[in-house]
């Protein structure tokens, strides 16, 4: 039963770029979150999709988009990125029916230079 | 708002030892979750223990059991008999759309 995954691994980008993170839920969960962790940090709430909608967003600006598919897989979209996006971003996958912990992914760290 | 405040930046402990991870909460919905996760240095966050805000029983799994005090909002961890393989940054995090604490990081010493 494959976990969480996510690719890239690492990504390096120039500032004012944009950048696609792609993530797949692990069997059986229909529901994708996205968490930016700075260095030193928790990790910070980006947005959640369910039934390849919207369905809860965190304090993030609107340069950071997301997408979820029918086979619930979900990218992560951060347009003209910023020295400060360099982090790591995870994405969780749940059920979407009840208070199920989220299992994480490896996370894609991405650096801004 | 939900809100998590880990107030330990970092604990030191032996091996064999118990240790406690404090995590205090706020929050005016009803029903919630707390949880545990574990990140080591590698960088994935692994899931540990879970509380409903209605649970009677405090979770225990394994090693790991939640001391739950709902009317001090706090539900701190409890690793029993610690092991090398501990170390890591724990984090305290809220239902829903995690709300994560700022971790604490455990060291556990031979």
């Amino acid at each position: 039963d494959a976990g969480v995954t996510q690719s890239p691994t690492h990504l390096i980008k120039t500032r004012g770029q944009q950048v696609t993170l792609r993530c797949s839920p692990k069997s059986g969960h229909d529901t994708v979150s996205w968490y930016q962790q700075a260095l030193g940090q928790g990790p910070q709430f980006i947005f959640q999709y369910y039934e390849e909608e919207e369905r809860q967003r965190g304090n993030f600006p609107d340069r950071f988009s997301g997408h979820q598919f029918p086979n619930y897989s979900s990218e992560l979209n951060v347009n003209a990125l910023l020295l400060g996006d360099s982090a790591l971003y995870l994405c969780a996958s749940s059920r979407g029916d009840g208070p199920y912990e989220q299992y994480f992914g490896p996370g894609t760290r991405l650096t801004v230079t | 708002a939900q809100k998590i405040t880990q107030t330990q930046p970092g604990m030191f402990v032996q091996e064999k030892e118990a240790v406690t991870l404090d995590c205090t909460y706020d929050t005016s919905d009803q029903s919630y979750g707390l949880f545990w996760y574990k990140q080591p240095s590698s960088g994935e966050m692994i899931f540990l223990i879970y509380q409903g805000s209605y649970d009677e029983q405090n979770a225990t799994e394994g090693r790991y059991s939640l001391n739950f005090q709902k009317a001090r909002k706090s539900a701190n961890l409890v690793i029993s008999a610690s092991q090398l393989g501990d170390s890591a940054m724990y984090f305290c995090a809220m239902m829903d759309a995690l709300n994560f604490g700022k971790g604490t990081s455990l060291l556990v010493t031979p």
